[in-house]
């Protein structure tokens, strides 16, 4: 059981590329997560989902966009790359319990480092 | 809006000393995380607590939930090496949908011999 795959682990890009870093779950859960970390801070919600065609942003949602076209797989894309955007983006997984919430823990992938130059 | 905030956000223990890490949140809430991230590695589910005077223990950690004073603690007992790691509390609100979480700062432990 893989659990939470994300992909690329490390990536540099220049100012203004763009990028999408992949995320893939295969614990059918109905609700995913993107989060940025950055230094000696802990994480900040970018987007999530409730389930596949239904995002929604979270608390720093600007310069990024999301979908999910499928309950396993929740892409993050980045369009014009800045400075700011170097981070640590994890994304993670948790199951449903109630319509609208969930009571069990949030199920992490190891991370994508991404610089920004 | 919902703060999340821990105390002390570094600490320095001894091995064989007893601690405890607290923390506070803003809002009310029903679900309160703890989780455990070792440097450059992912964050691993330590504690779920669901209600008011939970309390529950995994080797060296307990962890406990107040929520009339909007507290969680975290207690390390006889802390040994291997408990060195940054300890993020997440707290999720009753008024949200969707289980999202805010985070705690994180609270980075090193235990020296």
């Amino acid at each position: 059981n893989a659990g939470v795959t994300q992909t690329p682990k490390f990536r540099i890009l220049k100012i203004g590329q763009s990028m999408t870093l992949q995320c893939t779950q295969d614990m059918n859960h109905n609700y995913m997560y993107w989060y940025r970390q950055d230094p000696g801070m802990g994480l900040k919600l970018i987007y999530y989902s409730v389930g596949a065609g239904i995002t929604d942003k979270g608390e720093v949602p600007n310069g990024y966009n999301v979908s999910r076209s499928t309950t396993e797989d929740f892409p993050l894309r980045l369009e014009l790359a800045a400075p700011s955007q170097t981070s640590v983006y994890f994304c993670a997984s948790s199951e449903s319990t109630g319509w609208s919430y969930s009571n069990q823990p949030q199920h992490f992938g190891d991370g994508t480092r991404l610089s920004i130059l | 809006e919902l703060k999340v905030e821990q105390n002390p956000l570094f600490l320095s223990m001894q091995e064989g000393k007893n601690y405890t890490i607290y923390c506070n949140y803003s809002t009310t809430s029903d679900r309160l995380y703890w989780y455990r991230q070792d440097p450059g590695k992912s964050l691993e589910s330590l504690f779920v607590l669901l209600s008011n005077g939970a309390v529950k223990q995994e080797g060296r950690l307990m962890a406990s939930l107040d929520t009339k004073a909007r507290l969680s603690t975290l207690h390390i007992t006889a802390a040994v090496h291997d408990l060195s790691a940054t300890y993020f509390c997440a707290v999720d609100s009753i008024y949200n949908q969707g289980g999202k979480l805010i985070f705690g700062q994180g609270t980075e432990l090193s235990v020296k011999p």
